[in-house]
């Protein structure tokens, strides 16, 4: 597609379920990026990848959070065993090299709400 | 740390007056500095950025946003809003040496009629 392409839009879950966000990148953007934005907060930042490998993965808030990406393509964020304070907009962003001086492509995000 | 502090969480204004929505940062290395906008119902999308040269850079709906490097400052504005304007906006750095960005926690711009 012409956009960053993120699923599901929404997903609402149990606490203490997994949970998968997937997100399409723009073809040919080698840097794609995570970030989570709670209600009436700023943008967290969780993950940056270049290619396939994760050179900054500092804003992961615990390990139950996991990322990847394949074929310099698709990224999935995964969340296990999910408590409330998870419940936030996951945004995902590309851009086609690393952000420096780039501009970023968002996606509309995926809502999470983890009840 | 770096940080982003955008002032005013929500800016309430009528049709046709200016507006300024300010945003300072802390880092102690240059900085390359963005203004992003989100729509209702819309992603994030970059309205101008400044990496270098002219302090003064512009968008093209009308929007400047002057770099102030002593201040370490990044105030955007606008000398006549439209209702369309109506939007949330995210004050955004890259600190030197980095590749991404932080963001400041975002400023609720409400145009009225």
């Amino acid at each position: 597609g012409a956009g960053v392409s993120q699923s599901p839009s929404n997903k609402v879950t149990e606490k203490g379920k997994d949970v998968e966000l997937r997100c399409d990148p723009i073809s040919g953007h080698t840097a794609l990026y995570w970030y989570r934005q709670r209600l009436g907060q700023g943008l967290e930042f969780l993950i940056y990848f270049q290619g396939n490998s994760a050179p900054d993965k500092s804003g992961l808030p615990s390990d139950r959070f996991s990322a990847e990406r394949t074929g310099e393509s698709v990224s999935t964020l995964t969340i296990q065993r999910t408590q409330q304070e998870d419940s936030a907009v996951y945004l995902c962003a590309s851009s086609l090299k690393a952000a420096a001086t780039g501009e970023l492509f968002f996606g509309e995000g995926s809502r999470l709400t983890v009840l | 740390a770096q940080s982003v502090t955008q002032l005013d969480s929500q800016v309430p204004v009528f049709e046709e007056a200016p507006v300024e929505l300010r945003c300072n940062y802390s880092s102690s290395v240059s900085v390359y500095l963005f203004w992003y906008v989100q729509y209702p119902n819309q992603g994030l999308q970059l309205l101008l950025k400044y990496l270098s040269g002219s302090t003064l850079v512009e968008s093209i709906n009308g929007f400047e946003a002057e770099f102030n490097k002593s201040q370490t400052s990044f105030h955007l504005r606008k000398p006549s809003v439209h209702i369309s304007d109506t939007a949330e906006y995210f004050c955004a750095v890259i600190p030197g040496g980095y590749n991404k960005l932080i963001f400041g926690a975002g400023t609720r711009l409400a145009v009225h009629p």
